[in-house]
């Protein structure tokens, strides 16, 4: 079974900041990770999703990397402001076997970026 | 306007009762999802569903009832609601099983 893990669970940074976010995960089978955005009493929303062919995705000051072989993703935030805070999620899409498609989450970290 | 809307956003309700929480999306996606989202579980997926008349359970399905008659539309029911099934449920849709799922703003249910 799948297991996610985002490591830290929260982070404080002052603004202006480069930060990197961690992800792992147990199974390698995947074939997309994906990283999402969730604001206090809101649903998510997606920001990068890396295929499993590709090592790494870039969104304006966001970019993911994907090391399959080593079950890790990284969201680094490049000088991060006061409105990047919010909880940060990532999630692996499950191949093969009863679990295709099928989006397994971790529990996400919790960014805050002080002005 | 596009996109995916929950209903309602706020439910209270009594064990044993039946709930239907709604979910409508307005891009013709293919699959729909349901999830919950609980403290200490993060989110877990319940039921999925691939196209209309076709639905999937997906980790926990126990005490959910799911039906897609129409593309737009993925109502999720709790036949007889539990206060272990008090949390934040999110529908999500994707045009694809490999595309970005979208998600809604999500219900958070309250049984008591």
């Amino acid at each position: 079974k799948q297991e996610v893990t985002q490591i830290p669970a929260a982070l404080s940074v002052p603004e202006g900041e480069n930060l990197v976010l961690n992800c792992s995960f147990t199974d390698s089978a995947i074939y997309n990770l994906q990283w999402f955005r969730q604001d206090p009493g809101k649903g998510l929303t997606s920001l990068l999703l890396i295929q499993s062919s590709q090592r790494e995705q870039t969104s304006g000051r966001l970019n993911a990397s994907l090391d399959k072989s080593s079950g890790r993703s990284t969201l680094y935030i490049a000088a991060s402001q006061p409105g990047d805070s919010a909880t940060y999620l990532c999630a692996a899409w499950n191949a093969g076997g009863t679990s295709y498609g099928k989006l397994t989450f971790g529990q996400g970290t919790i960014l805050t970026v002080h002005p | 306007d596009a996109g995916i809307t929950q209903s309602p956003r706020y439910k209270i309700t009594e064990t044993g009762r039946q709930v239907t929480l709604m979910c409508h999306q307005t891009w013709s996606h293919s699959y729909m999802f349901w999830y919950r989202q609980d403290l200490g579980h993060g989110l877990r997926l319940i039921y999925y569903s691939a196209a209309a008349d076709i639905t999937d359970k997906g980790e926990v399905p126990d005490g959910y009832v799911v039906s897609r008659s129409k593309t737009e539309n993925f109502p999720l029911t709790l036949e007889s609601a539990t206060r272990s099934q008090t949390s934040v449920y999110f529908c999500a849709s994707s045009e694809g099983a490999s595309q970005p799922q979208h998600f809604g703003d999500g219900t958070r249910l309250s049984i008591l």
